[in-house]
């Protein structure tokens, strides 16, 4: 089955540049997520959309924006990059949908290491 | 962590034996979910508990709730040593942001 696909795997910037993270989710799923984890953090939720619209904000900095596409794919863009953004982030897929029970399982992409030199 | 706490922090036991990690939330909740992450690597769900279950099994996983303790114990049942990994509870309402606890770290060895 397919999942959520997340590149690249690996980035390195060095401070003051910018870097973009993109996220293919599970076709047909209709909610995307991305998420911050920093060594031996548990993730934290950055940002998320339904259908293309934001639909959830978490601590997203302003340096960052994200947005998704029409064919859904989704893209986290990171600007002034500072040594404390060094983090796995990853993106995950939900199908909310309508009529159904709201069970919120979310799949997980492998994630992109990012590391802020 | 905006959910709370998970205990232990660490725990490492032998392979046959049961491994047992607690979490607790601060927020009333409608789901509890368990996801499994290996080292540098995505998370995977693993089971899922609804505000009305007390305890759900699924293969050599037990989830327990306690809604009055805002609680939940997930054990594993005769561990191998590919249960190595970290473990985290999250709580979120369907289409919006999965709250992660601190994660267990569980090492089984051979």
């Amino acid at each position: 089955a397919a999942g959520v696909i997340q590149s690249p795997r690996h980035l390195i910037k060095e401070k003051r540049e910018t870097a973009t993270l993109k996220c293919y989710p599970i076709p047909r799923h209709d909610t995307v997520y991305w998420y911050q984890q920093g060594p031996g953090q548990d993730p934290q939720f950055l940002i998320s959309f339904y259908e293309k619209m934001q639909s959830d904000k978490g601590s997203i900095p302003d340096r960052f924006s994200a947005q998704q596409f029409s064919d859904y794919h989704s893209e986290l863009n990171m600007s002034s990059l500072e040594l404390g953004d060094s983090a796995l982030y990853f993106c995950a897929s939900s199908l909310i949908g309508w009529g159904q029970v709201a069970k919120n399982i979310q799949y997980f992409g492998a994630g992109t290491r990012l590391s802020v030199l | 962590s905006q959910q709370g706490e998970e205990d232990p922090q660490a725990l490492s036991i032998q392979e046959g034996e049961n491994a047992t990690m607690n979490c607790s939330y601060k927020t009333s909740i409608n789901n509890l979910q368990w996801y499994r992450q290996n080292s540098g690597r995505g998370l995977v769900h693993l089971i899922l508990i609804r505000s009305n279950e007390r305890e759900k099994h699924s293969g050599r996983l037990r989830v327990t709730l306690d809604t009055s303790k805002k609680s939940s114990s997930l054990l594993i049942t005769a561990s191998r040593a590919a249960d190595t990994a970290s473990y985290f509870c999250a709580t979120g309402d369907s289409g919006y942001a999965l709250n992660f606890g601190k994660g267990t770290s569980l090492l089984v060895t051979p």
